[in-house]
């Protein structure tokens, strides 16, 4: 498969709680990218985050990258039932001209 | 709501029918990708197009199937002779160009169901 790796592949957390989803991926990368998507619906950009950048906040949401592990988490604080959906990571290659995405994160967040 | 719109939001049917699918991008953007998505699944890259250039085609697309973007606007994407291997949700995305901005705004998707 040509989709990077995300994990874990569920999460069940409480309101109110944190949540941390990562994601690997397989090439250079000029940046990194996290959606959200609802039950059936499509996706939603939520972040994006440059090969040169390290860490990224917007909001409850906070992304990291380490490009030498070809790795990326998002951390959602402070969650609220309205957050649950899956989560996708998505890699732009540095030499490339789309988004390979991961096989994302189902997150629940319970009232 | 984004802005993408696609059309129909539901199809669904028997094996060896062709079924067309639009979407309408915001009306800026120049590129637009399909992508095909799977239960539990992240979208995988189908094909996509700078205005009314097809570039990229993935080695997932079959000769079944076919898209176009005809002036640049909207796109069509046709499966012939579909198979039960084809249902899946039909996602399309625009954007603006690289460089400029890599952000994608997708559509709601189109669910196929082939019976």
């Amino acid at each position: 498969s040509q989709q990077g790796e995300e994990d874990p592949q569920a999460l069940s957390i409480q309101e109110g709680e944190n949540a941390t989803m990562n994601c690997s991926y397989k090439t250079s990368i000029n940046n990194l990218q996290w959606y959200r998507q609802n039950s059936g619906r499509g996706l939603v950009h939520l972040i994006l985050i440059r090969s040169n950048e390290r860490e990224k906040h917007s909001g409850r949401l906070r992304v990291t990258l380490d490009t030498s592990k070809k790795s990326s988490s998002l951390l959602i604080t402070a969650s609220r039932a309205a957050d649950t959906a899956s989560y996708f990571c998505a890699s732009w290659e540095t030499s490339g001209s789309r988004l390979t995405f991961g096989e994302g994160t189902q997150l629940t967040v319970n009232p | 709501d984004t802005g993408v719109s696609q059309d129909p939001r539901h199809k669904i049917t028997k094996r060896g029918q062709n079924v067309t699918f639009r979407c309408d991008p915001i009306s800026e953007h120049n590129r637009l990708y399909w992508y095909r998505q799977t239960l539990g699944q992240g979208p995988e890259f189908l094909t996509y197009f700078q205005n009314e250039a097809q570039l990229e085609k993935s080695r997932l697309l079959s000769d079944r199937f076919s898209a176009e973007r005809p002036k640049g606007s909207f796109s069509t994407l046709e499966i012939q002779r579909t198979e039960q291997g084809d249902s899946a949700m039909y996602l399309c995305a625009s954007s603006l160009n690289p460089g400029s901005s890599y952000e994608q705004y997708f559509g709601p998707g189109t669910r196929l169901t082939v019976t």
